[in-house]
């Protein structure tokens, strides 16, 4: 099974803030790596697939990059509505994986 | 608009059996493939198991292969999980989810998923 090792597991920062959260696969992916956002209560939300591409309805705050093994998410204006969990998911081989979640919380 | 709504989930007691049902609308429900993820009390997500749009395929996580079985009714748009067997551990939030794909061989991102449905196994 492909190992998905997300950094860091939590963080707190400022509305205004650029966040960074990093991915890393055990094994080559492709650029089969989307993410996805959940708040306390709620499903998951997909935010970006194929590593870099936005779902519909997104905001462009959101940004993805990364090839092979390792992945980022960037956030480049934290808002408000943005503090939640965050988790990376590789979908080039099953069984699908997903990292261990990054909590993202108000500083 | 794309609609996923699962139901089925309760209180079961170890050894015991559910079924989950996952009601879709909102898009061509045949052709996609459809998927479970599930989410323990304060954990994170673990994929479960996946079928092909037309039933013919299916793939499972290795720690409810011989337990679950996925199947559909495109008939009604809805696809299903039985749970035999049931553990403690398979306690979660079941999810479901649309996948972007018709066939199981085609990478198969997550691109809408439901609520979930609560299972508890315990005695």
């Amino acid at each position: 099974d492909i190992q998905m090792t997300q950094s860091p597991s939590s963080l707190s920062a400022s509305v205004g803030d650029r966040v960074t959260i990093t991915c890393r696969a055990s094994q080559g992916i492709s650029s089969y790596l989307a993410w996805f956002q959940q708040k306390p209560g709620k499903a998951p939300k997909s935010l970006i697939y194929a590593t870099s591409t936005l779902q519909s309805g997104v905001p462009s705050r959101f940004s993805g990059s990364g090839s092979g093994t390792d992945f980022t998410l960037t956030i480049s204006s934290l808002q408000p509505e943005d503090f939640a969990t965050y988790y990376c998911q590789q979908y080039n081989v099953y069984p699908l994986t997903f990292g261990g979640g990054t909590k993202v919380e108000i500083k | 608009e794309v609609q996923v709504l699962e139901s089925g989930g309760g209180l079961e007691q170890p050894g015991g059996s559910l079924r989950l049902s996952c009601a879709a609308s909102g898009f061509s429900f045949t052709n996609f493939a459809m998927s479970w993820v599930r989410q323990a009390p304060g954990k994170g997500l673990e994929w479960v198991s996946i079928i092909s749009a037309s039933g013919g395929s299916t793939f499972y996580a290795d720690s409810v292969k011989g337990r679950f079985t996925i199947s559909r009714d495109n008939s009604k748009n809805t696809v299903y999980l039985q749970m035999n067997g049931l553990r403690a551990e398979d306690t979660a939030v079941y999810y479901c989810a649309k996948t972007v794909c018709g066939v199981t061989s085609c990478p198969p991102f997550l691109d809408y998923w439901g609520q979930g449905t609560l299972v508890t196994v315990s005695s």
